[in-house]
């Protein structure tokens, strides 16, 4: 069974400065997806970024960039020049890249402040 | 908006009562996933659904059951409640292929006093 850890419960920026948060997981497949999303007081999940294992160049959206270390099974997020609005809690996804079964299986989270 | 619909957005109940939450998918995807989230805690899988068979299950109570419909909508039943499944749970689709990204609903609170 796959596991996600991430080991931060809780991080705080100044606006516009940049955090990023870590996230690693344990897998015996070769083959699979791994997946950030945010969860804002409004309790939504909201995909920020996904990055392919297959896939040596890290994922980027805009403000927000991966650095996927296949090997060391590690999968960090970065977010760069931080606003208010990224005030929220961060999730690290896996998912197997068998069709069968092809859940989200999440980390425990990581609760990031962004302070004015 | 994702979407993805679910009913109802808050619930109230007391202990050894049942009930049935209702998701929505987005037109077109045949996947439903139940997720169980608990105050500040990750989210945890419950079932998933394909095309209206029982796909993949995950650490979901025997009190827990769930069904997908013909029309692709599902729900999740929960019976003999007690106050520890009081959680927000969300219901998320998506297209069913390998890697398809998850679209999740706005979750629906329980509350089990």
């Amino acid at each position: 069974a796959q596991t996600v850890t991430q080991s931060q419960p809780e991080m705080s920026v100044q606006e516009a400065e940049t955090v990023t948060l870590s996230c690693t997981y344990d897998t015996s497949e070769n083959n699979y997806y791994l997946f950030w999303y945010k969860q804002p007081p409004s309790r939504q999940m909201i995909l920020v970024i996904r990055q392919e294992a297959y896939k040596q160049q890290n994922a980027t959206e805009n403000r927000f960039s991966v650095n996927f270390q296949k090997a060391a099974k590690s999968f960090s997020l970065k977010i760069s020049d931080s606003q208010l609005g990224d005030t929220a809690m961060y999730f690290c996804a896996f998912m197997t890249g068998k069709a069968a079964g092809n859940k989200l299986t999440f980390g425990g989270g990581t609760r990031v402040l962004v302070k004015p | 908006d994702s979407g993805v619909t679910q009913t109802p957005k808050h619930l109230i109940t007391a202990t050894g009562q049942r009930v049935t939450l209702r998701c929505s998918p987005r037109s077109g995807d045949l996947s439903v996933y139940w997720y169980q989230q608990s105050l500040d805690q990750g989210l945890q899988f419950l079932i998933q659904y394909y095309n209206g068979e029982e796909r993949a299950k995950g650490n979901i109570l025997e009190r827990f059951s769930a069904q997908q419909f013909p029309d692709l909508h599902s729900e999740l039943n929960l019976s003999s409640l007690e106050l520890g499944d009081s959680a927000l749970y969300f219901c998320a689709s998506s297209a069913g292929t390998v890697a398809g990204e998850l679209f999740f609903g706005e979750g629906s609170r329980l509350t089990v006093l």
